[in-house]
């Protein structure tokens, strides 16, 4: 499909242990993004990267999160240590750019990565 | 610090009523505003984005429109369906430094047949 992909679509992680979510955006895309939603909540941003550049990364709960988009494609959230308030959605977007075109910012969901700390 | 406010919470209408969500963030320096539904346990499906320099934006049964200096989105649904039972959410994207997104927590629609 055309559509942004993540993997693992679930993820049942123990306490502690080091987890890593992927995304692939549509292919194309410069704007990447990550966001952690929390039941019952809208998603949170985490952080942005613009081609492999992380432009922003405030969003990061701790320095136990780490993301990185090497090659300006595909990235990999990783969650050292994993606690149970990390158990959420982790959400990936991406978007063709940015600037006065409307169509350019849109932004495009993946299904998101379920992480469950027990 | 952007902070985006969606009202009601949840909402339950008989099917062929129309209907209005409401958004309002608390910086108006805004690039633009875009609103979503969210199916449970899957992503989140773009349905309408409005540039911050635009008033409205259509498709289809949808309507949303953008009063940027109070800081207000409405999100009209016409002639609601079944199908429309979702969560909706407003996102703001603010104009300034890396132009970080904010969203709100939704408000939980479900249309009865």
């Amino acid at each position: 499909g055309a559509g942004v992909s993540q993997s693992p679509r679930y993820k049942v992680a123990k306490r502690g242990q080091d987890v890593a979510l992927r995304c692939d955006p549509i292919s194309g895309h410069v704007s990447l993004f990550w966001y952690q939603q929390a039941l019952g909540q809208g998603p949170e941003f985490l952080t942005y990267f613009q081609n492999e550049a992380q432009l922003d990364k405030s969003g990061l709960p701790s320095d136990r999160f780490f993301a990185e988009r090497p090659e300006g494609s595909v990235s990999t959230l990783k969650i050292q240590r994993t606690q149970q308030e990390d158990s959420a959605v982790y959400l990936c977007a991406s978007s063709l750019a940015w600037g006065e075109i409307r169509v350019a910012n849109e932004q495009f969901f993946g299904p998101g990565t379920r992480l469950t700390v027990l | 610090k952007q902070e985006v406010t969606q009202i009601p919470a949840a909402l339950s209408v008989p099917e062929g009523e129309n209907l209005v969500l409401n958004c309002s963030f608390t910086d108006s320096a805004i690039y633009n505003l875009q609103w979503f539904r969210q199916d449970p346990g899957k992503g989140l499906t773009s349905l309408l984005l409005i540039q911050s320099s635009q008033r409205e934006q259509t498709s289809g049964r949808l309507n949303a429109s953008l009063d940027k200096s109070s800081g207000r989105s409405t999100l009209y649904i016409a002639a609601s369906q079944p199908g429309d039972s979702a969560t909706y959410l407003c996102a703001v994207r603010d104009s300034g430094g890396y132009q970080k997104v904010t969203f709100g927590t939704g408000t939980k629609l479900q249309v009865i047949p």
